[in-house]
C-alpha cells in the first residue's frame, strides 16, 4: 500500500460527459502528479501540483483540468469526453528534497479506471 | 528534448533465467533515472533508481547502472521468479522537474 488513495475506483460514463476523478497523497507528501495510462499510448504525464499550485504540465488536453486543494488532495476535471479517454489514470504523490525544488521518489495510487461508452 | 526508449515485449523466460530490458534516454542536462514496477491491477511501484552517472541502483535482485556515455540504464536480473511478473518502465526525471516513462516493458515468467 502506497499510501496514496484515489477514488473511484471505476468509472463508466457516456461521451460528452464530464468526470471528477479524486486522489489523496501519502500523509505529509506536498507534490501530486497525474498520468493517463492507455494500450496504444503508454503512460503520459498530464500535470504536477506543488502544495497548491501548477508546478508542470505535460500532454493534458484542454478539456481536462486539475487542481490541489489546501488539505492538499487534487481533484483531475475531464470534460466533453471522448471515446479515446478510456484509460487508466493514476495519481502519485512525492515530498521534495528541496521545497520547491527537483522532486524525487513518486508513490502511485491505485489508479481509475476510466471507461467512456 | 526529453524522452525514454525501452525494449518493446512482452518478454517471456523460464524461471531462473536472467533478464536485461533495456532503457536508453535522450534528455537535457542531468537527469534522475528510475525503473518503476506494475503488478497486476496495482498502480506502480519504485524499483531502482540512480541519481548521477556511474550511479548503481539495486533492489529484490535487479539493477540498473546510469552509463551517461551511452545514454542508458539496462535492467538486469540474475534469475527471475514467477513473482516477477509484471510491467517494468524506465522513467526519468530532468531538471524541469518532469518526468518521462517509457512505454513499459511486459514481463512473464513462467515455472
Amino acid at each position: 500500500d502506497s499510501g496514496v488513495t484515489q477514488t473511484p475506483k471505476h468509472l463508466i460514463t457516456a461521451t460528452g460527459q464530464r468526470v471528477t476523478l479524486r486522489c489523496s497523497p501519502r500523509s505529509g507528501d506536498l507534490s501530486v502528479y497525474w498520468y493517463q495510462q492507455s494500450l496504444d499510448q503508454g503512460l503520459q504525464f498530464l500535470i504536477q501540483y506543488y502544495n497548491g499550485e501548477e508546478r508542470a504540465k505535460g500532454n493534458i488536453l484542454e478539456r481536462f483540468s486539475a487542481q490541489q486543494f489546501p488539505d492538499l488532495h487534487s481533484e483531475l476535471n475531464l470534460s466533453s469526453l471522448e471515446l479515446g479517454d478510456s484509460a487508466l489514470y493514476f495519481c502519485a504523490s512525492s515530498y521534495p528534497r528541496v521545497a520547491g525544488g527537483i522532486t524525487d521518489t513518486q508513490y502511485f495510487g491505485p489508479g481509475t479506471r476510466l471507461t467512456v461508452l | 528534448g526529453n524522452s525514454v526508449t525501452q525494449m518493446e515485449g512482452p518478454v517471456t523466460l523460464s524461471e531462473e533465467a536472467f533478464l536485461t530490458i533495456n532503457c536508453t534516454y535522450t534528455a537535457t542536462g542531468y537527469p534522475s533515472l528510475f525503473w518503476y514496477v506494475q503488478y497486476p491491477g496495482e498502480g506502480l511501484q519504485l524499483l531502482l533508481k540512480a541519481t548521477k552517472a556511474d550511479d548503481k541502483g539495486s533492489n529484490k535482485g535487479f539493477e540498473a547502472t546510469y552509463r551517461k556515455e551511452t545514454t542508458s540504464f539496462h535492467l538486469e536480473k540474475g534469475s527471475v521468479q514467477v513473482s516477477d511478473s509484471a510491467v517494468y518502465f524506465c522513467a526519468l526525471l530532468n531538471t524541469g522537474n518532469q518526468f518521462y516513462f517509457g512505454t513499459g516493458t511486459s514481463l512473464t515468467v513462467i515455472p
